[in-house]
């Protein structure tokens, strides 16, 4: 079975402290992916990698930067967390372009106080 | 720009029933795939469906089948025989086959339809 895990389930942060967090797939998929959700707006693309050391934004990229330096690790970085960061963020993988979809992880609950 | 609309926040069904959630689309393309996942309480997403714009039968899986009616570009989820483990939180969500890389991955989903099963 395709695994995704994520480093945290519940992560709590204090406004300006600087936020790693962890997701690795353990099938060697080619895109790894980060969504942040919030009630009533459904998942939001924040960054995507469909390579290593390759990235691309997503649709609310503001506030984060990605890391991906092996292919099975897609690092999500809040530089400077502020209390509007506060949500469940879902990270993703899939084989490739072509493959139909996506897997999750258990999804990392953020609050920023 | 894609857009994904899920106008049922919540819906409420009895066990054994059956239930239609609705999602309609708006793209200008002619190559996408539609997709839905629950959402169970636990928070993990799981893949249920999916369905492909030249696809010409509806897709179906076990109790889950898609009502894809690409005129009206509806893609509603139909669950038969409803279980109370059926109980979650259900998005659709597209996504647009373009080159190989650069974006072609990328979903976008609605805001999710809250579904309870009731005993």
């Amino acid at each position: 079975d395709v695994k995704v895990t994520q480093s945290s389930r519940y992560l709590v942060k204090r406004t300006g402290e600087k936020v790693f967090l962890e997701c690795v797939q353990d099938m060697d998929h080619e895109n790894m992916f980060w969504y942040r959700q919030d009630p009533g707006l459904g998942l939001r693309l924040i960054y995507f990698s469909y390579d290593v050391k390759m990235k691309e934004k997503g649709d609310i990229p503001e506030g984060y930067s990605v890391s991906r330096e092996k292919k099975e690790r897609f690092s999500l970085i809040l530089e400077s967390a502020s209390t509007n960061q506060t949500s469940m963020y879902l990270c993703a993988s899939s084989w490739d372009s072509l493959s139909l979809e996506q897997y999750f992880g258990p999804g990392t609950r953020l609050t920023v106080t | 720009a894609q857009k994904i609309t899920q106008t049922q926040p919540g819906m409420f069904v009895q066990e054994k029933e059956a239930v239609t959630l609705d999602c309609t689309y708006d793209t200008s393309d002619q190559s996408y795939g539609l997709f839905w996942y629950k959402q169970p309480s636990s928070g993990e997403m799981i893949f249920l469906i999916y369905q492909g714009s030249y696809d010409e039968q509806n897709a179906t899986e076990g109790r889950y089948s898609l009502n894809f009616q690409k005129a009206r570009k509806s893609a509603n989820l139909v669950i038969s025989a409803s279980q109370l483990g059926d109980s979650a939180m259900y998005f659709c969500a597209m996504r647009e086959v373009g080159p190989p890389q650069g974006g072609s991955e990328k979903l976008v989903f609605g805001k999710g339809t809250k579904l309870t099963v009731n005993p």
